[in-house]
């Protein structure tokens, strides 16, 4: 398959710990990175690899992977994380194709 | 710092050929694996396809008959041509770079480092 699956939404309180996960066969196979994208700018990469975050990415992020699900927790939850969070990864097909997940809209209450 | 910035129309017909080139700076275009990515207002991201600096492409296969992806390594550009297109093609359309890692067992991981703002692209006549 070529599908990655993403909740639509999630919400989480001001400093508390959220997960957003991400389904697919090429799970299996690739690590997922993960993008935020704010309204009216593009995405920005938060996530890539087994957990390695970009240089000035705060360390309350962080990735995970079991099986088919890949997470990416935000461990006491700022107001301006507050975004859209999409995971991507290449398809397991073996034809090198790339895949996004449907996203995940994020609310800090 | 490497970045990336898109150019081209922001209005085109139906039926008509879209043309968008990006311009990196900062960086050299001769490395790395270089994509077009779009997203339809209030929608989610849609990858159209990479190219590599030696010229090999891929393609989203639901688009492939309409794509063209190309790059030019002394202007430092690659470019998304797009073919018959109608209101359903109106997005953001980005260009990113595509970066990958090696893990213990020798397996790459893919994913996108460096971004454009995007350009909106708008299908009406």
């Amino acid at each position: 398959s070529s599908e990655l699956t993403q909740d639509p939404a999630v919400s989480v309180a001001l400093g508390q710990t959220v997960r957003i996960t991400c389904q697919g066969d090429s799970l299996r196979t690739f690590y997922a990175s993960w993008y935020q994208q704010k309204p009216g700018q593009a995405p920005v990469l938060v996530i890539y690899g087994k957990n390695n975050r970009p240089s000035g990415i705060p360390d309350r992020f962080s990735g995970s992977s079991s099986g088919n699900t890949a997470s990416l927790s935000i461990t006491g939850a700022q107001a301006e994380d507050e975004a859209e969070y999409y995971c991507n990864s290449r398809d397991s097909s073996g034809n090198h194709l790339e895949v996004f997940g449907g996203g995940t809209k994020l609310t800090v209450l | 710092q490497v970045q990336l910035q898109e150019s081209g129309p922001g209005l085109v017909k139906p039926s008509e050929t879209l043309s968008l080139t990006c311009t990196v700076s900062g960086g050299s275009i001769s490395s790395y694996c270089w994509s077009w990515i779009r997203q339809p207002p209030g929608k989610g991201l849609e990858w159209i396809g990479y190219i590599y600096y030696s010229g090999s492409t891929n393609y989203n296969p639901s688009l492939k008959s309409r794509v063209t992806i190309s790059v030019d390594t002394s202007k430092n550009q690659f470019s998304l041509k797009l073919t018959s297109l109608t209101a359903a093609d109106t997005a953001v359309y980005y260009c990113a770079r595509g970066s990958y890692y090696y893990d213990s067992s020798s397996r790459a991981h893919y994913y996108f480092d460096y971004w454009g703002q995007g350009t909106l692209v708008t299908v009406s006549s």
